[in-house]
């Protein structure tokens, strides 16, 4: 069982660069999310999407946009990287829509914008 | 406004006592809450959720976590700590009556466990 996969667990980026921060999870979940993990700051919530096609805010989308064109995947795109943007990324999902049931995280993409 | 506290940035204990890690809440209906951990440089694992029913809630790796709705608190117990037990743990809440599909999440407790 691969559950939630995260690409790339590491990546160095210039200010100004864009990339894709991928996600694939293989539980048939309808809900998606991603967060970024700061030190002291707990989780804070990008974007979620609760189903293919079906995307929304959450705490700090700035900078960032999400599609969601199947069940499965749910990248994250970092349009023009600054260097506040240098966080832990984790990918999560939830097989009812995070109504009740717990969250399913990825191993984290490691993110450092110089 | 919908909060959650984790009160104490770390928590040591000696291996072999008992351990608490405290989270309080504040929704303003009723609360779906969940304990989360993190082992180093590892996404979060579940441990354990109340979502009704019995106030104590037996999880993962013989962790639990005692609801209390007069105190709105969810703090999480293990009767005896294991040096394994050494990670980072959040506490996170949902407001039942909300459907933003959102929760909230506690700063986390670095917990270390002593030999």
């Amino acid at each position: 069982n691969a559950g939630v996969t995260q690409t790339p667990k590491f990546q160095v980026l210039k200010t100004g660069q864009s990339m894709t921060l991928q996600c694939a999870q293989d539980m048939n979940h309808e809900y998606m999310s991603w967060y970024r993990q700061d030190p002291g700051m707990g989780l804070r919530l990008i974007h979620y999407s609760v189903g293919a096609g079906i995307t929304d805010q959450g705490e700090v989308p700035n900078g960032y946009n999400v599609s969601r064109s199947t069940t499965e995947d749910f990248p994250l795109r970092l349009l023009s990287a600054a260097p506040s943007q240098t966080s832990v990324y984790f990918c999560a999902s939830s097989r009812d829509s995070l109504n009740t049931g717990e969250l399913f995280f990825g191993e984290g993409s490691r993110l450092t914008v110089l | 406004a919908q909060s959650v506290a984790q009160p104490e940035d770390q928590v040591n204990v000696a291996e072999g006592n008992p351990l608490t890690v405290k989270c309080t809440y504040s929704v303003s209906g009723n609360p779906y809450l969940f304990w989360y951990v993190q082992y180093p440089n590892r996404g979060l694992q579940f441990l354990l959720k109340y979502i009704t029913g019995d106030n104590l809630v037996k999880g993962s790796y013989g962790f639990e976590a005692e609801f209390n709705k007069s105190q709105t608190s969810f703090h999480l117990k293990k009767p005896s700590a294991l040096v394994s037990d050494s990670a980072l743990y959040f506490c996170a809440v949902r407001d039942s009556g909300v459907s933003n599909y959102q929760l909230i999440w506690g700063a986390g407790t670095k917990l270390i466990i002593k030999p």
